[in-house]
């Protein structure tokens, strides 16, 4: 079992808004602003989306977008586009100077 | 662009030591203080964290697989590497190698990872 939640799947279609959301604990998640998510398209290698729970790396799409409550961190995509059909998966860092990953979350793009 | 690509025999029997390695293109492996790092996935669970170790020589280890995990860098071939030991079948995975970010908070560039399996 992974130690951060995320639903196993998710689908919208082309043009809708999706979140996906990555349920910690309060010594990963809840404790430090250092979320990152990852995409992941089959056969390829993982891309940075989102880093310190909010910030895009330079050349991501503005319509990916993160934030955080509590224990939960949150993937927002906004005008899903058929390439966005991937394998998503959160990360943060631990109070045991650790990460640990999310289970992953399958987007369809339907 | 930085490019890793890992390599390594994809098959291991119970006991044996699994060695991989990540060749690093598009820059220096020394270039800065970078930190590298491998994760490994298991089939139909999510990433783990393994390890990372920084040009300065320091290493962080997951602390489960700690006392089996033994990482390197060579700079004079831009590759950085990682050592399982006693390898079960509990270790079969697609094992990915990355650059830390600056931050060391994430994993900037990642490789398309390499699938190990582990049986007799």
């Amino acid at each position: 079992q992974s130690a951060l939640t995320q639903p196993a799947s998710m689908s919208g279609s082309p043009g809708q808004s999706i979140t996906i959301s990555c349920t910690g604990t309060n010594s990963d998640v809840g404790a430090y602003n250092y979320v990152s998510w990852y995409q992941r398209h089959p056969g390829k290698a993982p891309k940075l989306m989102i880093y310190d729970v909010s910030d895009r790396p330079s050349g991501v799409s503005n319509r990916f977008s993160g934030s955080k409550s509590g224990n939960t961190a949150s993937l927002t995509i906004s005008g899903l586009q058929a390439e966005d059909e991937a394998d998503y998966y959160c990360s943060s860092y631990t109070s045991s100077s650790t990460w640990v990953f999310g289970g992953g979350t399958r987007l369809t793009v339907l | 662009q930085l490019q890793l690509q890992e390599s390594g025999p994809g098959q291991l029997k119970p006991s044996e030591t699994l060695s991989l390695t990540c060749t690093v293109s598009g820059g220096s492996i020394s270039s800065r203080n970078y930190c590298w790092g491998w994760i490994r996935q298991p089939p139909g669970k999510g990433p783990e964290w393994i390890g990372s170790i920084c040009n300065s020589g320091s290493t962080y280890n997951n602390p489960s697989l700690k006392s089996r995990v033994t990482m390197s860098v060579d700079t004079s071939k831009n590759q950085f590497s990682l050592k399982l030991t006693s390898v079960t079948a509990e270790d079969a995975a697609v094992y990915y190698c990355a650059k830390v970010c600056s931050n060391g908070r994430c994993c900037d560039f990642w490789g398309q990872g390499t699938l190990v399996t582990v049986s007799s």
